[in-house]
């Protein structure tokens, strides 16, 4: 079953600190790997997209790496901000079921508190 | 741009009665996808539409069905609503193989 795990599941970190989130998936056919941030009670913002044949991207303070062999992808916060507290969730796009599939992790929450 | 948009926000139905979710997109998309939300259960696709004039089903299809209206326009329809149909349904556009783009979500209670 094609699956996508992320690490840790709740993140509470003080202002200023880099952080990493981790994302991991069983299939290593993906087309691409993105990562959104959620508000409560809000939608999806799409932060990073990295397709299948590069390693990272990068957007502001955040980066965000792709390493296909080992079923791994990293999202890094630099200093962060209060304002950086959400749900960031990964997403890889796979082929599954006889269609090209967004799957989903269940997200990890992050507190940046002052 | 406005992005992808959905109506309604908000929307609580009775068992039984029936509904129509609209989405809509302006960044030229061709594909759009309907996806619901529920706590444990994460994000699951509904239908999809991966260019104007095709629809196919996705991992949870029953009790929905899709119009895709024109290039702009995706809309979900519950026929009769059921209590497990409450959750958050996000409409999603994006190019094939490009990131996708996410509405605002429809909050749904079905009493």
């Amino acid at each position: 079953k094609q699956e996508v795990t992320q690490i840790p599941a709740a993140l509470s970190v003080p202002e200023g600190e880099n952080l990493v989130l981790n994302c991991s998936f069983t299939d290593s056919a993906i087309y691409n790997l993105q990562w959104f941030r959620q508000d409560p009670g809000k939608g999806l913002t799409s932060l990073l997209l990295i397709q299948s044949s590069q390693r990272e991207q990068t957007s502001g303070r955040l980066n965000a790496s792709l390493d296909k062999s080992s079923g791994r992808s990293t999202l890094y916060i630099a200093a962060s901000q209060p304002g950086d507290s959400a749900t960031y969730l990964c997403a890889a796009l796979m082929f599954s079921g006889g269609y090209n599939k967004l799957i989903f992790g269940a997200g990890t929450r992050l507190a940046v508190h002052p | 741009n406005a992005g992808v948009t959905q109506t309604p926000k908000f929307q609580v139905l009775k068992t039984g009665q029936s509904m129509t979710l609209q989405c809509a997109q302006d960044m030229n998309h061709n594909s759009m996808y309907w996806y619901r939300q529920d706590p444990g259960m994460g994000l699951r696709l509904i239908y999809y539409s991966a260019s104007e004039g095709t629809t196919d089903k996705g991992e949870v299809p029953n009790g929905y069905n899709v119009s895709r209206l024109n290039k702009r326009e995706f809309s979900l329809r519950l026929e009769s609503a059921a209590p497990s149909q409450t959750s958050v349904y996000f409409c999603a556009s994006s190019e094939a193989g490009r990131a996708q783009y996410f509405g605002p979500g429809t909050r749904l209670l079905v009493l």
